[in-house]
């Protein structure tokens, strides 16, 4: 059974550009969730997709957003890019929705903005 | 704020020896989970242990549960430099909607 796939694995974007990260989870999955990782911060959660419904978020601006399909696959993105927006991007999916499931990781997309 | 905050937030031993790591929340939890993440690509799980159990073993992994003390911790026996990592506790509230709320992690440097 194939993991979790992330595209991009890297992306160079520069302020003021918008990006989209895409995820496709595990064969039979139904939840896809989003983690922003950093050196200084550790993994912040971003938003949990179940069912094509958002579930959870968490506490990021309204430039961050996201969309899960009928299949699973679910695209992020962030629009009016910041420096600060830098940061490995995690997609992680399990069977059931978050909470007592464990989860299966994506290798991430590396987001630089210039 | 984090729900989990690990501790140490880095850790150097030498091969063979055995690495322990604590993980601290701070509101009443379903379960908690271990994750272990290589350089720059994505976690991994490790174990899952639900809150109504104290120990929980895997391999050379040992995590307890103190629901008291809101605390874990997992040991790593004999350790060998490929378990050179860091390492995350996740927790899942009991309130509101659950979602997975990752610590800051545990820099485990294992020398050969």
């Amino acid at each position: 059974k194939a993991g979790v796939t992330q595209t991009p694995r890297y992306l160079i974007k520069t302020r003021g550009q918008q990006v989209t990260l895409s995820c496709s989870p595990i064969s039979g999955h139904r939840s896809v969730s989003w983690y922003q990782q950093t050196p200084g911060q550790g993994l912040q959660f971003l938003f949990e997709y179940f069912s094509e419904t958002q579930r959870n978020k968490g506490n990021f601006p309204g430039r961050f957003s996201g969309r899960q399909f009928s299949n699973s696959r679910s695209e992020m993105n962030v629009s009016t890019l910041e420096l600060g927006d830098s940061a490995l991007y995690l997609c992680a999916s399990s069977l059931g929705p978050q909470g007592s499931e464990k989860l299966f990781f994506g290798s991430g997309t590396q987001l630089s903005v210039l | 704020s984090q729900q989990g905050e690990e501790d140490p937030q880095a850790l150097s031993i030498q091969e063979g020896e055995n690495a322990t790591m604590n993980c601290s929340y701070k509101t009443s939890i379903n379960n908690l989970q271990w994750y272990r993440q290589n350089s720059g690509r994505g976690l991994v799980h490790l174990i899952l242990i639900r809150s109504n159990e104290r120990e929980k073993h895997s391999g050379r992994l040992r995590v307890t549960l103190d629901t008291s003390k809101k605390s874990s911790s997992l040991l790593i026996t004999a350790s060998r430099a490929a378990d050179t990592a860091s390492y995350f506790c996740a927790t899942a509230s009991t309130s509101g909607t659950y979602k997975y709320i990752f610590g800051t992690g545990t820099r485990l440097k294992v020398l050969a």
